[in-house]
């Protein structure tokens, strides 16, 4: 499978443990986003990479929350000290950035479901 | 600042239907405008896309969209409904790939 990749696909955990999720995007892919959907709700905006630049992190998001993405290519979304308002669907995205040209279209992965208890 | 809005939040047809979902942006730069689908229990899918040329875009599955430029618009159309298009639909604005809330189809048969 050459789409994007998340890892877990769940995550159940107890409030104020930290959690990590992992993304790997399409392999040529040198955009990456990641958005947190809520039941009935369109993808959150958290933030997105540049190959390994992160270039916005939303102004919604605190501190607890944070990503990385070291080498360009796979990227991690860390959540410490959860809480249960952080039960959400964390979804990652993909898309191709060339300079002078069009983006590619961004590609989902199927999402990693966290539950806080 | 990018925002999406999206007007209808809940749309029910029968099928044959026609459909028109609402899409409002803002956006200062170069406008690239996505329309989103997510089926049931299913990731995001694209359903088609604006980048420039000609305002009117088709995309899968008998979808097509309108870019207006004058009203800040991007609106999705389909002439006739079927059932397997109930999903839930988002309309998006890139630079950094803004989402609207959505909008809920259900086609009854």
């Amino acid at each position: 499978d050459t789409g994007v990749s998340q890892d877990p696909r769940h995550k159940i955990t107890k409030r104020g443990q930290n959690v990590t999720f992992r993304c790997d995007p399409i392999s040529e892919h040198n955009r990456l986003y990641w958005y947190r959907q809520t039941l009935g709700q369109g993808p959150e905006f958290l933030t997105y990479f540049q190959n390994e630049a992160q270039l916005e992190k939303s102004r919604l998001l605190s501190d607890r929350f944070s990503a990385e993405r070291p080498k360009g290519s796979f990227s991690t979304l860390e959540i410490q000290r959860t809480e249960q308002g952080d039960s959400a669907m964390y979804l990652c995205a993909s898309s191709l950035r060339v300079l002078g040209r069009r983006d590619t279209e961004a590609f989902f992965g199927q999402g990693t479901r966290l539950t806080v208890v | 600042a990018q925002s999406v809005s999206q007007h209808n939040h809940h749309v029910i047809l029968s099928e044959a239907a026609s459909l028109e979902l609402g899409c409002n942006y803002s956006y200062g730069g170069t406008v690239n405008l996505f329309w989103y689908v997510q089926y049931p229990g299913q990731h995001l899918q694209l359903l088609l896309k604006y980048f420039s040329g000609d305002p009117l875009v088709k995309g899968i599955k008998g979808f097509e969209a309108e870019f207006i430029k004058s009203k800040f618009s991007f609106n999705l159309r389909k002439p006739s409904v079927q059932w397997s298009d109930t999903a839930e639909y988002f309309c998006a604005v890139a630079d950094k790939l803004i989402f609207g809330t959505g909008t809920r189809l259900q086609v009854f048969p």
